[in-house]
C-alpha cells in the first residue's frame, strides 16, 4: 500500500525496547492496526487504535498515534526472540468494513 | 473453533491451469475477506463478502478471478488460466459485524500458490 509506509528493517537486542514506525497519507483513516506475521504463517492481530485516541497500552505493547503528523508507532517493551517477525501497519476507513490497506511490513530481528 | 481455515496450504500448478482455494471462516463470522500477498509486500485487498453477498471487489480482481460464498459460510476463490504473476500467498480473513467497533479481522494461514 503506497499510502501506508513503514521502514523495512529493525534490529534490536533481546531485552531492549523496539519501536516500529508507520506513516499514512489519508486523514480519513479511522482505525489503525498492527499485525504480526511469522515465517510461513498468516497474520496475527496484535493491537489496534481508533483515530480519536492518542495512545493504547496492552501488556508489552504501546501504540502511539500522532494524528497531526499521520504517524503511528508500536513499541514493544522487553523484546524477546519470539518477537522476531514481520510487523504490518494497516488502516481502515470507518465505512469500509472490508478493506484494510497494509504497509509493506517491517522485519524485526531480535539478537541475543 | 480453531480459527480461519484455508485449504490447501500449498498449491503448485502449471501456467494455464485453473485452481480453486477454499476458506472456512470462524463460526458465525458473517464477513469474509480475500487478500493477496506477494513476496516482500503487505497483503492487498481482493474482495469482501457479508453473508453471501459480495459487496466489494478490488481492481486487482481481474476477470480470471472469481470468488463465491454460496451459503454465507465457507468461500472459494478460483483463478482461471493461471499466469506466473498469480504466484502469491492468498489470505482469507473473517470478522463479525456488530454494534461495537471491535470488529477486527482474523486471518487464516494462507494458501501459497506457485505457477510454473
Amino acid at each position: 500500500g503506497e499510502d501506508v509506509e513503514q521502514s523495512l528493517f529493525l534490529s534490536v537486542r533481546e531485552g531492549d525496547s523496539s519501536v516500529i514506525n508507520c506513516t499514512y497519507t489519508d486523514s480519513s483513516s479511522t482505525y489503525l492496526y498492527w499485525y504480526k506475521q511469522e515465517p510461513g504463517a498468516g497474520l496475527q492481530l496484535l493491537t489496534y487504535i481508533f483515530s480519536n485516541m492518542d495512545m493504547k497500552q496492552d501488556q508489552r505493547l504501546t501504540v502511539l498515534l500522532n494524528k497531526k503528523d499521520k504517524h503511528l508507532s508500536l513499541r514493544i517493551a522487553d523484546t524477546q526472540t519470539g518477537d522476531s517477525a514481520i510487523y504490518f501497519c494497516a488502516r481502515r476507513e470507518t465505512d469500509s468494513w472490508g478493506k484494510l490497506q497494509f504497509g509493506a511490513g517491517t522485519q524485526v530481528v531480535v539478537t541475543p | 473453533d480453531t480459527g480461519v481455515s484455508q485449504d490447501p496450504r500449498h498449491k503448485i500448478t502449471k501456467r494455464g491451469q485453473n485452481v480453486t482455494f477454499r476458506c472456512d471462516p470462524i463460526s458465525e463470522h458473517n464477513r469474509l475477506y480475500w487478500y493477496r500477498q506477494t513476496l516482500g509486500q503487505g497483503p492487498e485487498f481482493l474482495t469482501y463478502f457479508q453473508n453471501e453477498a459480495q459487496l466489494e471487489k478490488s481492481r486487482l480482481l481481474s476477470d480470471r478471478f472469481s470468488a463465491e460464498r454460496p451459503k454465507g459460510s465457507f468461500s472459494t476463490l478460483e483463478i482461471q488460466r493461471t499466469e506466473q504473476g498469480d504466484s502469491a500467498m492468498y489470505l482469507c480473513a473473517s470478522s463479525s459485524s456488530g454494534r461495537i467497533m471491535n470488529t477486527e479481522a482474523f486471518f487464516g494461514q494462507g494458501t501459497r500458490l506457485t505457477v510454473v
